[in-house]
């Protein structure tokens, strides 16, 4: 089946600790999207990715980092200078070609929490 | 990306159709509209975009107005199961982001 995974589902962590969040997708997409979600409100962008090695700053970026080294896959690292990382952390990605076709699909999601 | 204001909620009777607004005043000549819906700690699942022409699929209806200012998603015969949270978001095809607001969480009642 293709699609995009995220583990863990739940992820519980120390306050100073770096935590790293894993993203996967099978769906040959281009662009991929870290996004955190708070009890009750939408979505808020992280950092996006729309090709290999190469990354941007979303709404929300400080105290977290990415990386893309390989198409399928966009880790978060969510660091110990980020104030209050107890979220649920939700990965999407979509085709990027261009065309009138971007929607995007989304993980089953993490929520962290930092004890 | 142009910004998005919704509705905070609405209600709706089983087997009615629903109608959700979406205000995009602000739009540009080369964004779409799409919609997202997200059930309860769940990832948002696509419903349907479109440009400026009425979209239909198996799940709902777009109807954008002719000034492309605002539009209206439609559920057609809603059941207890389309409870959840809309999203209306307007981006460029490869804009490589978009602006998720609070969306519109909608009841849908027996």
């Amino acid at each position: 089946d293709g699609g995009i995974t995220q583990s863990p589902k739940y992820l519980f962590r120390k306050e100073g600790q770096n935590v790293t969040l894993s993203c996967e997708q099978n769906l040959n997409h281009d662009a991929m999207y870290w996004y955190r979600q708070d009890p009750g409100q939408g979505l808020r962008l992280i950092y996006y990715s729309q090709i290999v090695n190469d990354f941007q700053k979303g709404d929300i970026a400080e105290g977290y980092s990415v990386s893309r080294e390989k198409k399928e896959s966009f880790p978060l690292t969510v660091t110990s200078a980020q104030k209050n990382p107890t979220a649920f952390y939700l990965c999407a990605s979509s085709i990027n070609s261009g065309g009138r076709h971007n929607e995007q699909f989304f993980g089953p999601g993490t929520r962290l929490t930092v004890l | 990306d142009a910004k998005t204001t919704q509705p905070p909620s609405m209600d709706c009777a089983e087997g009615r159709a629903a109608n959700l607004p979406c205000n995009h005043s602000t739009i540009s000549g080369n964004e779409y509209v799409y919609w997202y819906r997200q059930i309860h700690s769940q990832g948002p699942q696509y419903i349907i975009h479109g440009l400026k022409n009425n979209e239909t699929n198996e799940m709902a209806s777009l109807i954008i107005t002719e000034d492309r200012k605002s539009s209206t998603l439609i559920l057609p015969h809603a059941t207890l199961r389309d409870t959840a949270v809309y999203y209306c978001i307007v981006t460029a095809t490869n804009a490589g982001k978009s602006t998720f607001g609070d969306g519109t969480t909608l009841t849908v009642k027996p």
